[in-house]
């Protein structure tokens, strides 16, 4: 079975300042995705970032980047620029191949806090 | 273009009951995900549903139940609450079960088993 770990229940950051948010999973697949999710107070589930794990390219969507290392399995999310409104949760996500349905499998969040 | 919408965003029910929750994905998605999320075990996987058929289903007994209706709403029924049933119980949507661009989440239902 499929695990995600995210080793950091909480981070802090300096608005402004960058800050990495790890994670890594474990998988006997070739075919995959990975994503990272954000859960402000409001609950709901934002994406974030998504990573295939056949593009060797990490992703990038404008102030959020992935650090996608497939042989070591890990997927680290980088916020550059922090603002306040990047304070929430953070889940990162694995989600089997083409064929496998949505199922997604959750890490157990890290929960990230911007000091002004 | 409306989101996810769940419905109730509360709600507390007496052990023993049963309860529904609903779930309307966004217009055109067609595949719905339901996942319990609590602060012991995390966001689990609940089912999914894809053209009104259960695709996938997780690791939860029977008295967790789903349907999808021809409009690609859900509902999911849990009978004889448990308190351990307490979470907040998300459904995600996506175009297909294979949405490589992710899935949009709901806000949730949150669920007190009193």
């Amino acid at each position: 079975a499929q695990t995600v770990t995210q080793s950091q229940p909480e981070m802090s950051v300096q608005e402004a300042e960058t800050v990495t948010l790890s994670c890594t999973y474990d998988t006997s697949e070739s075919d995959y995705y990975l994503f990272w999710y954000k859960q402000p107070p409001s609950r709901q589930m934002i994406l974030v970032i998504r990573q295939e794990a056949y593009k060797q390219q990490n992703a990038t969507e404008n102030r959020f980047s992935v650090n996608f290392q497939k042989a070591a399995k890990s997927f680290s999310l980088k916020i550059s620029d922090s603002q306040l409104g990047d304070a929430a949760m953070y889940f990162c996500a694995y989600r089997r191949g083409e064929t496998s349905g949505s199922r997604l499998t959750f890490g157990e969040g890290t929960q990230l806090t911007v000091n002004p | 273009k409306a989101g996810v919408t769940q419905t109730p965003r509360y709600l507390i029910k007496t052990r023993g009951q049963q309860v529904t929750l609903s779930c309307s994905p966004i217009s055109g998605h067609r595949s719905v995900s339901w996942y319990q999320q609590t602060p012991g075990q995390g966001l689990q996987f609940l089912f999914e549903y894809f053209s009104e058929t259960q695709r996938n289903k997780g690791n939860f007994p029977g008295r967790f139940s789903g349907r999808q209706f021809s409009n690609s709403r859900s509902e999911m029924n849990v009978s004889t609450l448990e308190l351990g049933d307490s979470a907040l119980y998300l459904c995600a949507s996506s175009l297909v079960p294979t949405g490589n661009k992710g899935y949009t989440f709901g806000s949730g239902t949150r669920l007190t088993v009193v």
